[in-house]
């Protein structure tokens, strides 16, 4: 049961343009959504985050954008840098009986092409 | 302010070795999470812990794994008896409070030959 799908395993973008990754969910308890980059070797690290009750959250060249009746959100990177080059992943948090827990997409292979 | 320590990075066990893996949550972090990734998959939930309770362990197998977080010291996860399909990326999370958000160490990557 795949509650959070990331449907294109890769994207390719160019240099200075825009990247879009895009992340799809089932369950309506989610509360909290978050994006994450992965170096390979490397732990996840956090980027930017959304609450269920918001519909877009920017921070510098990052903005997450939800829609709650699609549930659907996107991840917009712009300008893509060459260092943006990673596997990005989709999370949903869901909170049950005093605990916390995050589900993961597949995630996204992005390279930035020069 | 450190992040968070897991050790070893690599570990690599013959079948039926049994695997301890060590996390260190970022100082003033007593809420600690293990996911564990195979290969070409997305990160999927284990465990999560509070200093000496197990809160949520709906994600760990049923047999073989074990998890803890002392009073004092790191959080273990322990693999007893360890087959091939055991062969993962563990990453261990930790987060300030149940409402902030969790942060990574760089996990361990364990090989069961």
């Amino acid at each position: 049961d795949q509650q959070v799908k990331q449907n294109s395993p890769s994207l390719s973008v160019q240099e200075g343009r825009i990247s879009i990754l895009n992340c799809d969910y089932t369950n309506s308890m989610f509360d909290y959504f978050l994006w994450y980059k992965k170096y390979p070797a490397e732990g996840p690290t956090f980027l930017i985050s959304i609450s269920s009750i918001k519909d877009k959250n920017e921070d510098g060249r990052f903005t997450v954008f939800l829609n709650k009746s699609a549930k659907h959100l996107s991840l917009h990177i712009v300008p893509s840098q060459p260092g943006d080059s990673a596997v990005y992943f989709c999370a949903a948090r869901r909170r049950i009986q005093g605990a916390q827990k995050l589900v993961f997409g597949q995630g996204t292979r992005l390279t930035i092409n020069p | 302010n450190a992040g968070v320590m897991q050790n070893p990075r690599h570990l690599v066990r013959r079948r039926g070795q049994e695997a301890r893996l060590r996390c260190s949550p970022m100082k003033g972090h007593s809420h600690v999470y293990w996911y564990r990734q195979l290969p070409e998959e997305g990160l999927k939930f284990m465990v999560y812990l509070q200093k000496e309770n197990i809160i949520d362990e709906s994600g760990m197998p049923k047999e073989r794994f074990s998890a803890e977080f002392p009073k004092e010291g790191p959080s273990i996860l322990r693999i007893q008896q360890v087959v091939r399909g055991d062969s993962a990326a563990y990453f261990c999370a930790s987060s300030f409070s149940i409402q902030e958000t969790q942060y990574f160490g760089p996990g361990t990557r364990l090989l069961v030959l």
